[in-house]
């Protein structure tokens, strides 16, 4: 498909156990995001790509957690030492080029729980 | 921080039309205003953006008030499909988050 592609779409990790969520972009999109979304609550930013560059990850909740983007298509975030208030649905989302009047794709989400 | 504010909720009857209110009284020139909604369990789907004029597409009708600090999404006629939660975003430019309010949760009833 040509949407914006998550992986894994569930998964359940133990409390203390590395996690990472992969994020397939739309291809030639130069911007994207990862948000965060608890349950009932609406997405909350994390963090945001240029191409490779990470221009702002000041919505990252600790140094637990860490995003990149290498070759400035696919990204990985990554949790480290994963606690129960990590348990959410991580988004990512793209678009063309960062600016006001493009649209911006969402992925399905990945819904990580910690137990 | 988002920039836009939105009630809560809302509630509409089948098959009639909702109108979703929107305020964004600190938005700048060049900020397009869009709106997303998310329905349960999905990623938020696009509706309609705008810049200035009002804008029709096969989803919904996006009413721009003149001083542009405000804009009304329409639906036309409800159905138990548009039961979501629709957010008015700004729109991002390099530097900037692409930033969500909480939303109005939009109940339909049949």
């Amino acid at each position: 498909g040509a949407g914006v592609s998550q992986s894994p779409r569930y998964k359940v990790a133990k409390r203390g156990q590395d996690v990472a969520l992969r994020c397939d972009p739309i291809s030639g999109h130069v911007s994207l995001f990862w948000y965060q979304q608890a349950l009932g609550q609406g997405p909350e930013f994390l963090t945001y790509f240029q191409n490779e560059a990470q221009l702002d990850k000041s919505g990252l909740p600790s140094d637990r957690f860490f995003a990149e983007r290498p070759e400035g298509s696919v990204s990985t975030l990554k949790i480290q030492r994963t606690q129960q208030e990590d348990s959410a649905v991580y988004l990512c989302a793209s678009s063309l080029v960062p600016y006001s009047g493009n649209t911006i794709y969402f992925g399905e989400g990945s819904w990580l729980t910690v137990v | 921080d988002a920039k836009t504010t939105q009630p809560n909720s809302m509630e509409s009857n089948e098959e009639e039309p909702v109108h979703l209110p929107c305020n964004h009284s600190t938005i700048s020139g060049t900020d397009y205003i869009h709106w997303y909604r998310q329905l349960p369990s999905q990623g938020p789907e696009y509706v309609i953006h705008g810049l200035t004029s009002n804008v029709n597409n096969r989803m919904a009708s996006l009413a721009i008030a003149e001083d542009r600090k405000s804009s009304t999404l329409i639906l036309h006629r409800a159905t138990l499909r548009d039961a979501a939660v629709y957010y008015c975003i700004l729109g991002y430019n390099y530097g900037q988050n692409f930033v969500f309010g909480p939303g109005t949760r939009l109940s339909v009833l049949p």
